[in-house]
């Protein structure tokens, strides 16, 4: 059974940055791409980046300035950063599992969510 | 960027109701489209792949259709626990975008 199980900073201030980690359990690490969502209070769902066990990435354009994602395969470990936080980003974040190809049906396993709240 | 676009954004019904929710992409995504279920507090799961395959342990009163541009999901009979929002994704391309949300509420 796969699991993710993520963690980091929950409060943060303005200008901070953000990071989040994500370990993976269970199936394999490779052959997937390990993405990053995020859901503010009340709103939708918003993919922000993915990354694979090869360091190959896609980000969302409106997020990329700001982005960056990181591996560690000996760990099955993925990372998320977001530099230069604002209150827009305060939200719930999550990782998930997409397939190699865009055109694969993904996020069939999520992480547990980490909300980070961003305030002075 | 693909517009996923979703109608309505919510609606009240009642146990037993046929519930549909529509989800519109701004181009065509042949058959590149899923949706979730997502209850308050909790994570996202998903339902429905490539438009209407059903997820492995999802119920048969949950269904799903389209391609191209237009894309549906009914509940045949819709039961207590059904009541959550749900979210249609596009899987056709980069980046990934998901509709804003169907709020389904009891009436």
């Amino acid at each position: 059974q796969v699991q993710l199980q993520q963690w980091g900073a929950g409060l943060l201030k303005p200008s901070e940055t953000l990071s989040l980690s994500c370990a993976v359990y269970g199936g394999s690490f490779s052959g997937y791409y390990w993405s990053w969502i995020r859901q503010p209070p009340g709103k939708g769902l918003e993919w922000i980046a993915e990354i694979n066990h090869r360091g190959s990435t896609n980000y969302n354009p409106s997020l990329e300035s700001r982005v960056t994602i990181s591996v560690d395969t000996s760990k099955n470990q993925f990372s998320l950063n977001l530099t230069s936080v604002t209150a827009a980003d305060t939200a719930v974040y999550y990782c998930a599992r997409a397939q190699w190809v865009v055109s694969a049906p993904p996020f069939d396993y999520w992480g547990q969510g980490t909300l980070v709240t961003v305030s002075s | 960027d693909l517009q996923m676009t979703q109608s309505p954004s919510a609606m009240s019904a009642s146990v037993g109701d046929r519930v549909t929710i529509t989800c519109r992409a701004s181009q065509g995504i042949d058959n590149y489209l899923a949706w979730f279920q997502q209850k308050p507090g909790k994570v996202p799961k998903r339902l429905i792949y490539a438009a209407s395959s059903l997820q492995s342990g999802v119920p048969s009163r949950f269904s799903g259709s389209g391609s191209g541009t237009e894309f549906t999901l009914t509940i045949s009979s819709l039961q207590p626990e059904d009541f959550a929002t749900y979210y249609c994704l596009q899987h056709h391309s980069y980046p990934r975008t998901f509709g804003q949300g169907t709020k389904v509420e009891i009436k």
